[in-house]
């Protein structure tokens, strides 16, 4: 069974911090990385994408990938209230299917 | 802008009810799912297509079926719904495989919220 682990949170973090997002997975033959940003109600938006090791920045957003640690995260600097949202990791492998982590609920206090 | 538009936003369907939930992509992507998400279980995989007719079942395919006739369109069946189907359908579509460096993420209708009572 493939699969992909989040810590549920809620995690909190003061506005203006940097919020650490985590992700792990199971099947080494794994290609590919994404980020998605769901605010409550709505549906999943893609915010990162990332498929080799190391850093890819995209304004305040750094995805980080070290695939012989099989660990993704996701950091986002310089947080605001609206970054409040859960974020879900998706690992895509040789297939065309992605397998979704659980989630992670992010809380940012102004 | 690209778009994946679900039919419904709301909907209340009673038990037994034959249910269609309808989306369409105007994207030209090869591949289309269903998902439902449910409080503290996540996304989850329904039905998968990567092409015209084509169908396979995902992770939890009971009690549902599909249907893909046009490349744009998808359409989940719920034959006899059931109040456990009451949950978040959201639709997704893709391009097909490619390099893992393409970005071949998916987009997301904004969701069909059903509720069976």
């Amino acid at each position: 069974q493939k699969e992909v682990e989040q810590n549920s949170g809620p995690l909190s973090v003061p506005e203006g911090a940097i919020a650490s997002l985590n992700c792990t997975y199971s099947d080494r033959g794994s290609q590919s990385f994404f980020w998605y940003r769901q605010y409550s109600g709505k549906s999943p938006e893609l915010i990162m994408f990332i498929y080799s090791n190391g850093d890819k920045e995209d304004g305040r957003f750094t995805a980080q990938l070290n695939k012989a640690s099989q660990y993704v995260s996701l950091l986002i600097r310089d947080s605001q209230p609206s970054d409040s949202a859960t974020y879900l990791c998706a690992v895509k492998n040789y297939g065309q299917n992605f397998v979704f982590g659980p989630g992670t609920r992010l809380s940012v206090l102004p | 802008d690209v778009k994946v538009t679900q039919s419904s936003r709301y909907l209340v369907k009673r038990t037994g009810e034959k249910v269609f939930l309808e989306c369409v992509q105007d994207m030209d992507h090869e591949n289309m799912f269903w998902y439902r998400q449910d409080p503290g279980l996540g996304l989850r995989l329904i039905y998968f297509s990567y092409d015209v007719k084509m169908k396979e079942k995902g992770d939890i395919p009971e009690g549902y079926s599909v249907s893909r006739e046009k490349k744009e369109r998808f359409s989940l069946i719920l034959e006899s719904a059931s109040t456990n189907q009451t949950s978040m359908y959201l639709c997704a579509s893709s391009f097909g495989t490619g390099s893992p460096s393409a970005n071949y993420g998916y987009t997301f209708g904004s969701g069909t919220r059903l509720t069976v009572v």
